[in-house]
């Protein structure tokens, strides 16, 4: 069964500093994977997606994502961060060619002036 | 443009009570799913509707009945509740249900039962 793993619960950056969110999966073929953000009181917003191709993708917000099949990772970042980033951040994965999304248990970002 | 649009943004119950949880999408989309999110377990898909007509069952069905009343508008129902059912309910539609279609979602329900 695909499962995806969210390391850390919560990170805490300063503004301006860069920001790495982690994220591995497990599945057995090159799955589709996902970053979606929630922003307080709201629903979730994808970010970005990769399917095929280069390995890293832009996405919204000035976010970027690495996938390394060797590390079954799928990390997320960004340069520099803004406070606007303050917000949970979840993976997720899709496998079977149709919508039977995992969603990992999401990383809250904190961001201090 | 709406979007995914949810009734009520909050509902507080008691034990045994019965809601019904109402979602409408206005993007012409196939496909509509009910999650909850509880803290530390991310979401959990609970029903989904592939299309019109057709529903099937998530990962935590049992409690809850759905329906998908037309193409626009998919409820999901809760007929005596009980506190472990105390989540977010986040409905979300996409084009279709193939994997490269993004899920749009809407803001979600916070449910209390007490």
């Amino acid at each position: 069964a695909q499962s995806v793993t969210q390391p850390d619960i919560h990170i805490t950056v300063s503004e301006g500093a860069s920001l790495e969110l982690r994220c591995n999966y497990s599945y057995g073929a090159t799955p589709y994977l996902f970053w979606y953000v929630q922003s307080p009181g709201q629903g979730l917003q994808l970010l970005l997606k990769y399917f095929s191709g280069d390995t890293l993708v832009q996405g919204i917000k000035g976010f970027e994502a690495e996938f390394k099949r060797s590390q079954s990772s799928f990390n997320l970042r960004k340069p520099s961060v803004h406070w606007s980033d303050a917000a949970e951040y979840f993976c997720a994965v899709v496998s079977g060619g149709y919508q039977k999304v995992t969603f990992g248990t999401g990383t809250k970002l904190q961001v201090i002036p | 443009n709406a979007g995914v649009t949810q009734t009520p943004k909050f509902q507080v119950l008691k034990t045994g009570q019965s809601m019904t949880l109402q979602c409408a999408q206005d993007m012409n989309h196939n496909s509509m799913y009910w999650y909850r999110q509880d803290p530390g377990m991310g979401l959990r898909l609970i029903y989904y509707s592939a299309s019109e007509g057709t529903t099937d069952k998530g990962e935590v069905p049992n409690g809850y009945n759905v329906s998908r009343l037309n193409k626009r508008e998919f409820s999901l129902r809760l007929e005596s509740a009980a506190p472990s059912q105390t989540s977010v309910y986040f409905c979300a539609s996409s084009e279709s249900l193939a994997a490269y279609n993004e899920q749009f979602f809407g803001p979600g329900t916070r449910l209390t039962v007490l």
